[in-house]
């Protein structure tokens, strides 16, 4: 079955420093997706970043970026120059026919 | 209105009370879920329906009845709810059920079992 894993349940990082959010997985499947959702205190889930698994150039929008290892599953996140709002809990998910998501990552932005 | 709404954002509720959670969506999806978030623990899917019709039913229990009537409205109907029923619970939608389109989620109906 597949799995995701974020071991970091919690990180902090300097304001307009860079941060990466670790994520792993576990398929067995070839073609799939991955994403980045951002659930702020207003609680509203929202995508920053999707990855398609044939796709070895990685995912880029604006100031947050993946690292994709599609051999050593993982898919990490990157956030450049951290900003305030960028404060939320940050969830790892995949899709294939399923969705599974990741327990997720509390992100602190400290001024 | 756009995106996706829930209501209530809150709801209080007696273990004997019925009660139903609306979720509408205004993006022209046809691809509707439901989502138990609780705390520490990872967003668990609990029923997906594609084009009106239940299409995956995550071994959720009985007393949680999910209503599709049409492509933009979702329910999920509550009743005999237990203690650890209290969760956030999310409704999101997106364009296909498969593949690489996004969901959309609402805000959430933050529910508490008295």
């Amino acid at each position: 079955a597949q799995t995701v894993t974020q071991s970091q349940p919690e990180m902090s990082v300097q304001e307009a420093e860079t941060v990466t959010l670790s994520c792993t997985y576990d398929t067995s499947e070839s073609d799939y997706y991955l994403f980045w959702y951002k659930q702020p205190p207003s609680r509203q889930m929202i995508l920053v970043i999707r990855q398609e698994a044939y796709k070895q150039q990685n995912a880029t929008e604006n100031r947050f970026s993946v690292n994709f290892q599609k051999a050593a599953k993982s898919f990490s996140l990157k956030i450049s120059d951290s900003q305030l709002g960028d404060a939320a809990m940050y969830f790892c998910a995949y899709r294939d026919d399923k969705i599974i998501f990741g327990k997720g990552t509390r992100l602190h932005i400290l001024p | 209105e756009t995106g996706v709404t829930q209501t209530p954002r809150h709801l209080v509720m007696g273990m004997t009370n019925k009660k139903s959670l609306k979720c509408e969506q205004h993006l022209g999806h046809n691809a509707m879920y439901w989502y138990k978030q609780s705390a520490k623990k990872p967003l668990e899917l609990m029923f997906v329906y594609s084009l009106e019709e239940r299409v995956e039913n995550n071994s959720v229990p009985s007393r949680f009845s999910p209503e599709c009537p049409n492509s933009s409205h979702l329910f999920l109907h509550l009743h005999t709810l237990q203690p650890e029923d209290s969760a956030l619970y999310l409704c999101a939608s997106s364009q296909g059920r498969w593949g690489g389109q996004p969901q959309h989620f609402g805000d959430g109906t933050r529910l508490s079992i008295l």
